[in-house]
């Protein structure tokens, strides 16, 4: 069975830095390509970072452009997210997701929740 | 980004009829490789989202019939045949061909 737990949400201060990370297990992680979702109180989703296998080729939103970095560790099985200069509309819950062959995602986490805040 | 837009955005639905949710993209969602990765999504408060459709129009296992989805000209639009208490919350389309992978804001169906 797929288990994605995230972690590493807290308070943080605007213009301060965070790093969350996303522990897999149940599935050959190093064959997936895998996402950081967010989603803001109340509010939709929204993809945040897609990194491929490799571990080379990334996709960012423009929304967090230039700010966040994404990273895998497939010795490790962990996914990362190096979020920088974060903003109070960064506030949000952070899903890890595991994509699916068809251009999908199939398996979520419960979310980590980051709250930009002075 | 690809942008995702879905009609409506409330949905209020007695138990037994159906309702249909409308998703317009900015842009193509056929991939290079000819196939549309166009997904919906359900969310439940509270919880993760669920997958229940891929690739416009295959159910994932375990989603009951009463869920399809389908392409016109005018978008890609998600039916549920005969509305059940369990179907609130929100539903979302998300596409899944150009990256990163985008949404749309998500339709919040509740029973009248």
């Amino acid at each position: 069975e797929v288990h994605l737990v995230e972690s590493g949400g807290a308070v943080v201060q605007p213009g301060g830095s965070l790093r969350l990370s996303c522990a897999t297990s149940g599935f050959i992680f190093g064959k997936y390509n895998m996402h950081w979702v967010r989603q803001r109180p109340g509010k939709g989703l929204e993809g945040v970072s897609i990194i491929h296998v490799d571990g080379t080729t990334r996709g960012y939103a423009d929304s967090v452009k230039g700010r966040f970095t994404i990273s895998r560790d497939n010795s490790n099985n962990s996914l990362h997210l190096q979020m920088t200069g974060l903003r109070a509309e960064d506030t949000a819950l952070y899903f890890c997701a595991k994509d699916s062959p068809n251009g999908s995602i199939e398996h979520w986490g419960r979310g980590t929740l980051v709250t930009v805040s002075s | 980004d690809v942008v995702l837009t879905q009609s409506p955005l409330s949905l209020p639905v007695t138990l037994g009829q159906s309702a249909s949710i409308s998703c317009t993209s900015s842009r193509s969602l056929v991939s290079s490789d000819g196939k549309t990765y166009l997904n919906w999504l359900h969310q439940r408060p509270g919880q993760s989202p669920r997958r229940l459709i891929y690739e416009v129009s295959k159910p994932d296992s375990g989603v009951p019939d009463r869920f399809s989805g389908s392409w016109s000209g005018t978008g890609f639009t998600l039916t549920i045949s005969r509305v059940e208490a369990e179907d609130v919350g929100v539903y979302y389309c998300m596409q899944g061909t150009h990256w990163p992978y985008t949404f749309g804001q998500g339709t919040k169906v509740e029973i009248k």
